[in-house]
């Protein structure tokens, strides 16, 4: 069966760091691009950022650049989102998606983080 | 960055309707655009990918159109289990921005 599953969700204060895992299985992860996409809960849905196959490629939104890093372990079949310097705002789900020709396929069911003091 | 607009923002609706929700970018963006549903507490679903294109899985009764800047997706005959938000979503350039969604409720 084809599925992501998040992990590393949960309580953080402000200014603080959280890394995100999401292990994939029932597919070659090595070849597709893998995104983050979070949503605050009753909310819509925002792209955090993106990799691609190889690691050659990130790009992050802007209200993430230079906070948060996007990687990947080909040979683990794992993604990962390293957060620093969380605010209250980064307060969401959080989705690893796989990428197939521009769609997002297969959505992880999503780890919660919550920035709070 | 390219902004997604989608109308309306939520509709009601009745078992047998035919809904259209619209879509509407910023800038060109070809046939770069996809629809996900989205039901409460569970991730989106890829309904239609590169306008018109239905996903595997996905009933017929969902279909897509549009280029450039217009999209629609319409639900021909509606379901009681396509009760859920609908989001547009361009992937013509990064960053992949989604519309603010559309809810349809009873």
């Amino acid at each position: 069966e084809v599925q992501m599953v998040e992990s590393g969700g949960g309580l953080v204060q402000p200014g603080g760091s959280l890394r995100l895992s999401c292990a994939a299985s029932g597919f070659t992860f090595a070849d597709y691009w893998m995104h983050w996409v979070r949503q605050v809960p009753g909310k819509g849905l925002v792209w955090v950022a993106r990799i691609n196959s190889d690691e050659t490629s990130r790009h992050y939104a802007d209200f993430v650049k230079g906070r948060f890093t996007i990687s990947r372990d080909n040979a683990k079949s794992t993604l990962s989102l390293h957060m620093n310097s969380l605010r209250d705002e980064d307060t969401a789900v959080y989705y690893c998606v796989r990428d197939w020709i521009g769609g997002f396929d297969i959505w992880g069911q999503g780890t919660k983080v919550t920035v709070s003091s | 960055d390219i902004q997604m607009t989608q109308s309306p923002s939520s509709l009601s609706a009745s078992v047998g309707d035919r809904v259209t929700i619209t879509c509407r970018a910023s800038q060109y963006i070809g046939t770069y655009l996809n629809w996900y549903q989205q039901k409460p507490g569970k991730a989106p679903k890829l309904l239609l990918y590169a306008s018109s294109s239905l996903q595997s899985g996905v009933p017929s009764r969902f279909s897509g159109s549009g280029s450039g800047t217009d999209f629609t997706l319409t639900i021909s005959t509606l379901q009681p289990e396509d009760f859920a938000t609908y989001y547009c979503q361009q992937f013509y350039s990064t960053p992949r921005t989604f519309g603010g969604g559309t809810k349809v409720e009873i």
